[in-house]
């Protein structure tokens, strides 16, 4: 099973300003890699598949990066509703589907 | 637009069973693979289990494997969870969410709002 590990755990950053989460992966996941938003009670959005696409309808100021281990979300110009907690997940060796556990980007 | 709207959550003691249901609106249902995916109280998310779109393939975790059944009907575009000999740690909340093609292989790219199952006694 592939292990997914998120740093930081929480992030707190000033609205307008960037934040950079981080994921690492066990063993390599190619470019198999998800990044999902979820706000409290709500359900998880997609964000970003294949590493670095962008899903529909989500706004330009997110970006993902990175392949094989390591991994990158980064959210430039942080909007209020962009606090939430992110998760990441491999859809490369499966299954079992793996998530990190997570960063909860908070406003500072 | 996509829609996924579970049901069939609720309060069951400790080894009895639950039904989850999924009803799946604004896309061609047959042609997507769907999976469930659990959150306990607090915590991360955790994948439980994913059916093909033709459902002739499915997949569960360990933690559940013989306890829970994921099948569909494509007919009533509606995916199903059977859950049996449910344990405390089963408490969660159960989204289904939908793959971005037939396979399993594809991402997740739209889920539901969740049900809420609580194992107590």
């Amino acid at each position: 099973e592939i292990v997914m590990t998120q740093s930081p755990a929480t992030l707190s950053v000033s609205p307008g300003e960037r934040a950079t989460l981080s994921c690492r992966a066990s063993q390599s996941v190619s470019r198999n890699l998800a990044w999902y938003q979820q706000k409290p009670g709500q359900a998880p959005r997609l964000l970003v598949h294949a590493a670095s696409s962008r899903a529909t309808g989500i706004p330009t100021r997110f970006s993902g990066s990175g392949s094989g281990t390591d991994f990158t979300l980064t959210i430039t110009s942080l909007q209020s509703e962009d606090f939430a907690v992110y998760y990441c997940q491999q859809y490369q060796n499966w299954p079992p589907y793996t998530f990190g556990q997570g960063t909860k980007l908070e406003i500072k | 637009e996509v829609h996924l709207l579970e049901s069939g959550g609720g309060l069951v003691q400790p080894g009895g069973s639950l039904k989850l249901s999924c009803a799946a609106s604004g896309f061609s249902f047959s042609n997507y693979a769907v999976s469930w995916v659990r959150q306990a109280p607090g915590k991360g998310l955790e994948w439980v289990s994913s059916i093909s779109g033709s459902g002739d393939t499915t997949y569960s975790a360990p933690s559940v494997k013989g306890r829970f059944t994921i099948s569909r009907d494509n007919s009533k575009n509606t995916l199903y969870l059977q859950m049996n000999s449910l344990r405390a740690e089963d408490t969660a909340v159960y989204y289904c969410a939908k793959h971005s093609g037939g396979n399993c292989y594809y991402v997740t790219d739209y889920w539901g709002q969740g049900t809420l199952v609580t194992v107590s006694s």
